[in-house]
């Protein structure tokens, strides 16, 4: 059973910059079949997905929000991480990170509790 | 991107009906198209991927249906623990996209 785990900050200052990673358990982030997301929650609002890894490095990113974000993947700690940079109060959320099955068809299978990341001074 | 519209955006029902939400794609995206659902505070829960493929271990009450732009989600005969919001979402083209939601209450 693949499970993931976000950490992080849960308070981030306007135009610093968000670090979270996930770790990940029962399954390895070098699988050739997965991507690792990111994906977030605004209160009250709908899922937007942030982008995703592979354990090669390769990456998509959301075009809304790709001049900001960095996904990383460390393969001895078996984690990803997300930064995303110049936050403002519209980046609040519950982020998510979740395992994507990416062989002929797509869909996240696995998902972290979520993590509540607040932007406030 | 590829915007999801479901309907409809709630509804009430009673255990033991049968629901059915619909999802509907701005573009075709075969059957790229997944269902969740979030009760609140958890995180997403797959229900079904590839427009009708049963999830391991998600009751088979559950069945999806549908290509190209629009698809369906039935329950069959609803439980207690079904009552959540259901979300589609297309995983055929990045940026995947999630529908808004439909959430289901007790009648």
């Amino acid at each position: 059973q693949v499970q993931l785990q976000e950490s992080g900050p849960g308070l981030v200052k306007p135009s610093e910059t968000l670090s979270l990673s996930c770790t990940v358990s029962g399954g390895s982030v070098s699988s050739d079949s997965s991507s690792w997301n990111w994906i977030r929650q605004a209160p009250g609002k709908g899922l937007e997905w942030i982008g995703y890894i592979y354990y090669t490095g390769t990456t998509n990113y959301n075009p809304s929000l790709k001049s900001r974000v960095t996904i990383s993947v460390d393969t001895s700690k078996n984690q990803f991480s997300l930064k995303l940079s110049s936050v403002t109060a519209a980046d609040t959320a519950v982020y998510y990170c979740a395992r994507q099955m990416a062989t002929m068809l797509y869909y996240l299978d696995y998902w972290g509790q979520g993590t509540l990341v607040t932007v406030s001074s | 991107d590829i915007q999801m519209t479901q309907s409809p955006s709630s509804l009430s029902a009673s255990v033991g009906d049968r629901v059915t939400i619909t999802c509907r794609a701005s573009q075709s995206i075969s059957n790229y198209l997944n269902w969740y659902h979030q009760k609140p505070g958890k995180a997403p829960k797959l229900l079904i991927y590839a427009s009708s493929s049963l999830q391991s271990g998600v009751p088979s009450r559950f069945s999806g249906s549908g290509s190209g732009t629009d698809f369906t989600l039935t329950i069959s005969s609803l439980q207690p623990e079904d009552f959540a919001t259901y979300l589609c979402q297309q995983s055929y083209s990045p940026p995947y996209t999630f529908g808004q939601g439909t959430k289901l209450g007790i009648k």
